[in-house]
């Protein structure tokens, strides 16, 4: 299996903030890295597909970079919608694995 | 606008089978080249991706799981399925279905429902 690593798992940020999210990867995983944020109740929402591609509607202060095994979320601007936890995910292998999380709080 | 929404037993005795459905709406299960997928997400504990069934049929399923789940589908009624059997404590978690993209889009999960809290218990 390839093993997703976040840091951090937590985080305290205010309104304003530029927040930066790291996933290491175990393995390679090419372009096949995603993240995702998710609210309690709610579905997990696509923000960031095959490393950097922003998905339709997702505002432009979300940003993914990287490459091979390393990569980052960034957020420019936080927002009071932003505050929520944020998971990688690869689909590389069949078996397709997700980060631990990153909570982002207030 | 694709929506998924999953259904079922919210509590399940131990050792016995564990059925959800996922209808979604906006779009059909048998068009397009998309995996029909399950995750799980234990309380505190992170996601785990359970298996997925292509629109033509075929499935993979997280070897940790195999051999007690079956994802299928009625297109019938535009929905897909899981049964994950003999069923422990374990098992607790929130179940999601979501839509995965071909390989071609890098299988992101593009759609997901609002997930289903199923309990295991006596």
């Amino acid at each position: 299996d390839i093993q997703m690593t976040q840091s951090p798992s937590s985080l305290s940020a205010s309104v304003g903030d530029r927040v930066t999210i790291t996933c290491r990867a175990s393995d390679t995983v090419s372009r096949y890295l995603h993240w995702y944020q998710h609210k309690p109740g709610i579905a997990p929402k696509l923000l960031v597909s095959a490393v950097s591609t922003l998905e339709s509607g997702v505002p432009s202060r979300f940003s993914g970079s990287g490459s091979g095994t390393d990569f980052t979320l960034t957020i420019n601007g936080l927002q009071p919608e932003d505050f929520a936890t944020y998971y990688c995910q690869q689909t590389y292998s069949a078996l397709c694995t997700f980060g631990q999380g990153t909570k982002v709080e207030i | 606008q694709v929506q998924l929404q999953e259904s079922g037993p919210g509590l399940v005795k131990p050792l016995e089978t564990l059925s959800l459905t996922c209808t979604v709406s906006g779009g059909s299960i048998s068009g397009g080249s998309y995996f029909w997928t399950w995750v799980r997400q234990p309380a505190g504990k992170g996601l785990e991706w359970i298996g997925r069934i292509y629109t033509g049929g075929s499935t993979n399923y997280n070897p940790s799981l195999k051999s007690r789940v079956t994802i299928s589908t009625d297109t019938s009624k535009n929905q897909f399925s899981l049964r994950l059997n003999s069923v422990t404590a374990a098992d607790t978690a929130v179940y999601y279905c979501a839509r995965c993209r071909s390989n071609n889009d890098f299988a992101s999960f593009d759609y997901w429902g609002q997930g289903s809290l199923v309990t295991v218990s006596s």
